[in-house]
């Protein structure tokens, strides 16, 4: 089974919905992120967690928000969803190990009509 | 700010050295990575270098570091058709817990 896993895979939605993406790890690590992939642009960070109580906002976070509802668990919600949100999100877990490798989830494609 | 810079493609012949270039502005980065993404699939860790070192290779990869002109390369010998996929340069970000990525590199290998 995979260690960090993102549901849906692909959504279709339209302009104005309430979207969450959600991220589940087994890895036992305290720290997860959101990132966002365009093409040309490489990963932008859109917030990271470091445990349940601690969210930080990262490049891009307007129009964002996040749920770390365990140390599992990471969701990353748009609250009205527009175009230009259109892209690959990735979440991310890492050990905080002092080269801090992170491993990624499979990614969930959005397209916001 | 902190900046990571590549160019987006790059193709080489089955067998032959691919060698992917990276430039950074942190000069305080203490380690730099090297990400490999395959179709359909999310980054992993290919291989990374501590910022005191020069150079480490492992296996068909050698990762070059010159810290003076801030350049990162990466070189794949021998390279095979499964060797196709995206090349992510990558910094520690100031404060230790970011990770900056470039752009990132797709590599074409053609048989």
């Amino acid at each position: 089974d995979a260690d960090v896993t993102q549901t849906p895979r692909n959504r279709i939605t339209k302009t104005g919905k309430r979207i969450m993406l959600e991220c589940s790890q087994t890895k036992g690590h305290d720290r997860m992120y959101w990132y966002r992939q365009d093409p040309g642009l490489g990963l932008q960070l859109i917030y990271y967690s470091f445990d349940v109580k601690d969210i930080n906002k990262g490049e891009i976070s307007d129009g964002y928000s996040v749920s770390r509802q365990a140390q599992a668990k990471f969701s990353l919600s748009l609250e009205s969803a527009i175009p230009n949100q259109t892209a690959l999100y990735f979440c991310a877990t890492a050990t905080g190990s002092s080269y801090n490798e992170q491993f990624f989830g499979p990614g969930t494609r959005l397209t916001v009509l | 700010g902190e900046d990571v810079e590549q160019s987006l493609f790059l193709s080489v012949r089955e067998g032959d050295s691919s060698v992917i270039n990276c430039t950074y502005t942190d000069s305080s980065s203490t380690y730099l990575y090297w990400y490999k993404q395959e179709p359909g699939a999310g980054l992993q860790l290919l291989t990374y270098i501590f910022s005191n070192m020069d150079m480490k290779q492992d296996q068909r990869l050698t990762v070059l570091l010159n810290k003076k002109d801030k350049h990162l390369s990466l070189r794949i010998a021998d390279t095979q058709t499964g060797d196709s996929a995206i090349y992510f340069c990558a910094e520690k970000g100031t404060g230790g817990f970011k990770t900056i990525f470039g752009a990132g590199t797709r590599l074409f290998v053609k048989a």
